[in-house]
This record gives C-alpha cells, sequence and structure tokens, in this order.
C-alpha cells in the first residue's frame, strides 16, 4: 500500500509569485484535503477536492486554488505570494461518503521571502 | 465554527513515567483523531476514536463524545515520544463530510532519558 506523498519537500519563492505544490493520495482513496500549517500552530483547513471539484473550503482567499486529476493526485495552487503564506502545507487523503480517517503527506515547506 | 482546546501546552516527563493528554471540543463531532507530528513535520496517525476506547501499544485513547472531550494516555514513555500531540475533529455537518478537520493548538511533549 503507498502512502501520501508530496513534492517538492522544500520550495523558496518571492513575494507576488506563484507556487504549485503536488499531493499523491494514499491507493486506494478518492479524496483529498489540503491544509497549512504556521509555525507553533495546528494545521487549518484549505480544501478538500472529491471527484475532481471543490467539496468544502476553509477560511482562505480565492488565491488559493486547486485541483484534482482522474488518477485523484491533487494541486494546490497559490496565485500572488504574501510573506504569510511561509509555512508547512499539508495534504491528506482519505475515502468518500464518510467521515473516514483521514492520512498525511509528510508535507510541503514553503518559504517566501 | 467548532472549538478545540488542548492541555496542557507542554508537558516534560522522565522516562518511564506516564501522561494524559486532553481535548475539549465545542460541539458534536463526526470524526476525532489523534496525531503525532514528528520533527519533520509529518502527521502520524494515532487513533481514530470519534468514540469509545482504543489501545495500541502503549498509548490508548478515550473519547467521550456526549461530554465533547477526548484523553490520548501514554505509558512508560519513550524518548522517541517526543514531539506535538494534536487532536483534530470533524464537526458534524448532518450526516454530511466535508474532509474539514479543525485542529487544537497541540500538546508539545518532551521525554527526557
Amino acid at each position: 500500500e503507498t502512502g501520501v506523498t508530496q513534492s517538492p519537500t522544500h520550495l523558496i519563492k518571492t513575494r507576488g509569485q506563484q507556487v504549485t505544490l503536488r499531493c499523491s493520495s494514499q491507493s486506494g482513496h478518492n479524496t483529498v484535503s489540503w491544509y497549512q500549517q504556521a509555525l507553533g500552530q495546528g494545521p487549518q483547513f484549505i480544501f478538500q477536492y472529491y471527484r475532481e471539484e471543490e467539496n468544502g473550503r476553509g477560511n482562505f482567499p480565492p488565491r488559493f486554488s486547486g485541483l484534482q486529476f482522474p488518477n485523484y493526485s491533487s494541486e494546490l495552487n497559490v496565485n500572488a505570494l504574501e510573506l504569510d503564506d511561509s509555512a508547512l502545507y499539508l495534504c491528506a487523503s482519505s475515502l468518500a461518503g464518510g467521515p473516514y480517517e483521514q492520512y498525511f503527506g509528510p508535507g510541503t515547506r514553503l518559504t517566501v521571502t | 465554527g467548532i472549538q478545540v482546546e488542548q492541555s496542557p501546552p507542554d508537558l516534560i516527563l522522565q522516562e518511564g513515567a506516564n501522561s494524559t493528554l486532553r481535548c475539549n471540543f465545542s460541539d458534536s463531532v463526526n470524526n476525532l483523531q489523534w496525531f503525532h507530528q514528528n520533527p519533520w513535520g509529518q502527521l502520524i496517525n494515532l487513533f481514530y476514536i470519534p468514540s469509545g476506547t482504543k489501545q495500541n501499544g502503549r498509548l490508548s485513547a478515550t473519547t467521550v463524545a456526549t461530554e465533547r472531550y477526548s484523553l490520548l494516555y501514554i505509558s512508560s514513555s519513550q524518548t522517541t515520544d517526543s514531539g506535538v500531540y494534536f487532536c483534530a475533529v470533524e464537526e458534524y455537518a448532518g450526516g454530511t463530510s466535508y474532509g474539514k478537520l479543525t485542529f487544537g493548538q497541540g500538546t508539545i511533549l518532551t521525554v527526557h532519558p
């Protein structure tokens, strides 16, 4: 069984740039959720994707957007990067029709300078 | 939205000691998970426990959903238990799941040899 994977591991961007983060769900899982974890805080829900559509969204502006592909993998896109976007971005996968247990990837650490 | 409070915020133990971590939540939940975050940021699933009691080796957890709290017990602690422990809940939404986990602020556990 393959776990959740994310790429890249680390990323450094400049304010105003755009970034794309990638996530492959655990085998057998068809739902992907994204979270942002600032230093010293708990993760915060950004959105969830199911059947290639956004299924729920947290309190994040529209410059945070996502995609899900037919193989259930997902991308998180952030436009017009701000310094406060510096964080650990975590992806989680689960089965649909839940609630079911969510499993997290190792994360992508984004630094915006 | 639902509020999640964890206590204590910090806990320092000697190897071999036992500990209890608490998670209080403000509303009914579909899902409750306990995680251990390692120094590299990976969230490790400990328990999926929306209600009842579970045990896994030296760790056990109890959730009393009607009283809106969960407890994580660590017995005979080891230095490898050090890290941040998070409780996360999914608020009950009338039978619909949007996969939104709300995390507490975490408990930082340090186990000294």
